[in-house]
Formats: structure tokens, sequence, C-alpha cells
């Protein structure tokens, strides 16, 4: 079955560490976003690919940095700038064309300071 | 810009009872509307969507009806059971605003008692 797989579920990072989050998709899905949640919160964009070697900001992208070299992958590294980065992160796709699409989701990754 | 809004929770329930959760919107253009679930750990799911107004979306027992005049997409359910205890989003994409990106309500948890 197709899908999304965020990897890893859980990771911690120490004060000053970059850390990247991986996110794997073999729907065909042109474009990828990366969300934070935090408790009780909805769901906020740090940002978005449209296609293979752009990507766009979100509402919330400082201290966070990706890359899209390939369609099926859109890493997402949480810098040591970010100061606050203990939160729930998710993958999401989705076509672009045609009548609007839904996103499909990943189980996402929690990631917790040390 | 486009934005949703949707009622706050936590919504406490007993089983069998009848779920209604708010959820408004504005928006430029003909948005599609989207209803998904997040299980406690996990992603979000599509529930249900509609992408014209008057159209109606279901789902497992759950249903919502595009609202045009209203600008609302409530999501309602004649019988909830203990299973059903999740936090609800409701979405909206293809604005004039914001284009294929979606955006995402705050969220509404919802408790349901055996």
């Amino acid at each position: 079955d197709g899908g999304i797989t965020q990897s890893p579920k859980y990771l911690f990072r120490k004060e000053g560490q970059n850390v990247t989050l991986s996110c794997e998709q073999n729907l065909n899905h042109d474009a990828m976003y990366w969300y934070r949640q935090d408790p009780g919160q909805g769901l906020r964009l740090i940002y978005y690919s449209q296609i293979v070697n752009d990507f766009q900001k979100g509402d919330i992208a400082e201290g966070y940095s990706v890359s899209r070299e390939k369609k099926e992958s859109f890493p997402l590294t949480v810098t040591s700038a970010q100061k606050n980065p203990t939160a729930f992160y998710l993958c999401a796709s989705s076509r672009t064309g045609g009548d609007s699409q839904p996103q499909h989701f990943g189980d996402g990754t929690r990631l917790s300071i040390l | 810009g486009d934005s949703v809004t949707q009622m706050e929770g936590p919504v406490t329930l007993s089983e069998e009872a009848f779920l209604t959760i708010n959820c408004t919107y504005t928006a430029t253009g003909y948005p599609s509307l989207f209803w998904y679930v997040q299980y406690p750990g996990e992603g979000l799911q599509l529930l249900l969507k509609a992408t014209k107004a008057d159209d109606k979306g279901s789902n497992k027992g759950f249903e919502a009806t595009y609202r045009k005049e209203t600008t609302s997409f409530h999501l309602e359910k004649g019988s909830v059971q203990v299973s059903d205890s999740a936090v609800y989003f409701c979405a909206l994409s293809g604005g004039l605003t914001g284009g294929f990106k979606t955006i995402f309500g705050a969220g509404t948890r919802l408790f349901v008692k055996a």
C-alpha cells in the first residue's frame, strides 16, 4: 500500500545540535509539507514544496531547513537556531492538480530536548 | 486570508449520543472543505470532504454539508462510539488566497464515555 513514512518516531536533541527528520512517500504526489503540532493546538505550516528542487517557507520557518532533491523525499532539519523545538512534527503530501486534493499524513515524529 | 474556525473542545459525550462539531470558514473563491481525524500518537486521516456548495460528505457514519450561504461545514454523527474519541480538524483548500495549501482549524477534541 502507498503511504508516507516518517522516521524516527521519537527523537532527542541536545542543546546546540541539528537533527534531521525523515519523510518518504510512495504516492507519487508532487506536493509535500511539514507541520508542527504543539500540545492541544492545531497544525502550523513550516515548509512546503510543490515540485522537486523547489520549496517555500510556511508560517514558522525560522530555525528549520528542508531540501527536495527527490520527489519521494522531503527531509526536515531542526537547527540549533530553533530555540523551542519540542513538538510533534507531521509530514504530509498531496496532488496539486484538479479539484482541491486532500493531504495524506505520516504518523509523525516526536522531538524532545535532552 | 483564508481561515477556519471550529468550536473549542473538549467535547464530552456518552456513547450513542448525537455529535455536532461546528466549523465556519472564510475564503474567497470556491474552496474544498475537509474533516480530518487524529487518533492519539498518530497523524491525521481524511474523514470526509466536499468540493462544492450543497455537497454532503459522509464516511463511517459522520456527515457534513457544504453550506456556502452560512460559510459552514459542521460535522455530525447520529450515535457516537467510544472508538470515535479523537481530535477532529476542519480544513479548507483551493481558496484564492491559499491555493492548493490546506488551512486547518485548531482542532476539537472529542471524548466519548462508555
